[in-house]
């Protein structure tokens, strides 16, 4: 099946660095990719649309600048957390859709922890 | 606005079959997905409807009434390992011409022996 990949999938920083998070779409191209922020038990919510080749949409009170996001390729894109604060720990999960198929595929998520 | 509603907890026993609701308000609607999530885990595709009526896959089926915006995921001969977190998301269009998915709060399903 449909495999979507997270790298790193832990990751502990200092406040005030930045931390980049990668998705890939490992056998299928993802024109479109979802970068989603989960809260212990809680539910999933979107923060922005990535779409290869052109700039991300962004949920209403996500900061473009807080969150940088880059889809540089069909299988590939990048969500950077610059300046990290604590509050900004949270389960980071990426989605990429099927450009052939109705389907979004989820990663395994990266978990950030910033003291 | 967009929401979607669904209940936060459901409790049962193994073999037995449960309903998890949802109810959805949504600017433009495509479809009805559900997802499952294990504590820890990423979200896992079970269904997706787009148009009226049940969709079965093996012991999980889901249901979508679009003119009552409305949804089920039925589990049957529910086993130990289906305890988890259910979530229903409606895929909804988005600004830039593209849709997106929108998560409901989620069901936590507890499965007792």
């Amino acid at each position: 099946g449909a495999v979507v990949s997270q790298h790193p999938s832990r990751v502990i920083c200092k406040s005030g660095t930045s931390v980049k998070i990668e998705c890939r779409s490992l056998d299928f191209q993802a024109t479109t990719m979802f970068w989603y922020r989960q809260f212990p038990k809680k539910s999933l919510m979107l923060m922005a649309t990535s779409n290869e080749g052109s700039k991300a949409t962004y949920e209403q009170g996500v900061e473009k600048d807080k969150f940088l996001i880059n889809h540089a390729s069909l299988t590939l894109s990048t969500l950077t957390v610059t300046s990290a604060h604590p509050e900004d720990s949270s389960f980071y999960i990426c989605s990429a859709r099927d450009t052939h198929r109705e389907t979004q595929y989820f990663g395994p998520g990266t978990r950030l922890l910033v003291l | 606005g967009q929401s979607l509603e669904q209940p936060s907890e459901v409790t049962a026993v193994e073999g037995a079959i449960v309903q998890i609701n949802c109810t959805y308000q949504t600017s433009g609607f495509y479809g009805l997905s559900w997802y499952q999530q294990h504590d820890g885990g990423a979200p896992t595709f079970l269904s997706y409807n787009a148009l009226d009526g049940l969709e079965e896959t093996g012991r999980f089926s889901s249901f979508l009434s679009r003119s009552d915006s409305y949804g089920y995921l039925l589990l049957q001969e529910l086993q130990m390992k289906d305890s988890a977190s259910y979530f229903c998301a409606v895929r909804a269009p988005s600004s830039g011409g593209y849709n997106k998915l929108i998560f409901g709060a989620g069901t936590r399903l507890a499965v007792h022996p």
